[in-house]
């Protein structure tokens, strides 16, 4: 089953409000990504981390790497319309072979 | 710059019959991943592949095959389609272990 979990899974927020979404795991990670998805698209890439602590910006998106290596969250930062969509973490698991799984997602709606 | 390319966008497959979903990506990238996307379950790993030649099974893999005989192409076969395999199958890409990974467009896949 699912290795990360995400939450929340939904949000509805007012244009120009800030966003947090989170992703932790009992297993730990050796890198995390942050993906957006937009209706019959692929994921896109917003951020990747890569060291534990590590806290990177994109614009209006910031993300960090959590301590223990075990979770990760995104902030977005005075919403527009267009931050519509799905978001999902990412992570490659440390042990055995890499895999990349993926939370659940967390399904953003903004009203104007 | 193609990136990932993902074929057929969609394919309405009786059940019973053999398909096999294609990807290819020119950023001569090691590792490749297929995934199945089902309405709130996010993204689920059914195979990888960390460089040509190996492959590996994900959290769904029961159903499914791959190859990796070289490095552009991951195509993902199923054998005998059933009804629980409609999904949205996306494939990705990353450099190499650990990097960020970049995905093709989805091919939408109804088993009737």
């Amino acid at each position: 089953g699912q290795q990360l979990n995400q939450s929340p899974q939904s949000m509805f927020i007012q244009e120009g409000e800030d966003v947090s979404m989170n992703c932790t795991s009992s297993s730990i990670f050796n890198t995390w990504l942050w993906y957006k998805q937009d209706p019959g698209e692929g994921p896109v890439l917003l951020i990747a981390l890569y060291k534990a602590g590590e806290l990177t910006s994109n614009g209006r998106l910031t993300a960090q790497f959590g301590i223990t290596r075990k979770d990760s969250f995104l902030n977005i930062s005075a919403s527009i319309p267009s931050d519509v969509g799905i978001y999902f973490c990412a992570g490659f698991i440390i042990q055995g072979a890499q895999k990349l799984v993926f939370g659940q997602g967390t399904r953003l709606t903004i009203n104007p | 710059i193609a990136g990932i390319t993902q074929a057929p966008t969609s394919q309405i497959l009786a059940a019973g019959r053999r398909m096999t979903l294609r990807c290819t990506q020119d950023m001569r990238h090691n590792a490749m991943y297929w995934y199945r996307q089902d309405l709130g379950l996010g993204l689920r790993l059914i195979h990888y592949s960390n460089t040509a030649g190996t492959t590996g099974k994900g959290e769904v893999p029961d159903g499914y095959s791959v190859s990796r005989a070289n490095t552009d192409d991951f195509p993902l076969t199923l054998a005998s389609a059933v009804p629980s395999q409609t999904s949205v199958y996306f494939c990705a890409s990353s450099a190499q272990m650990n990097t960020e990974a970049f995905f093709g467009q989805g091919t939408r896949l109804t088993v009737v």
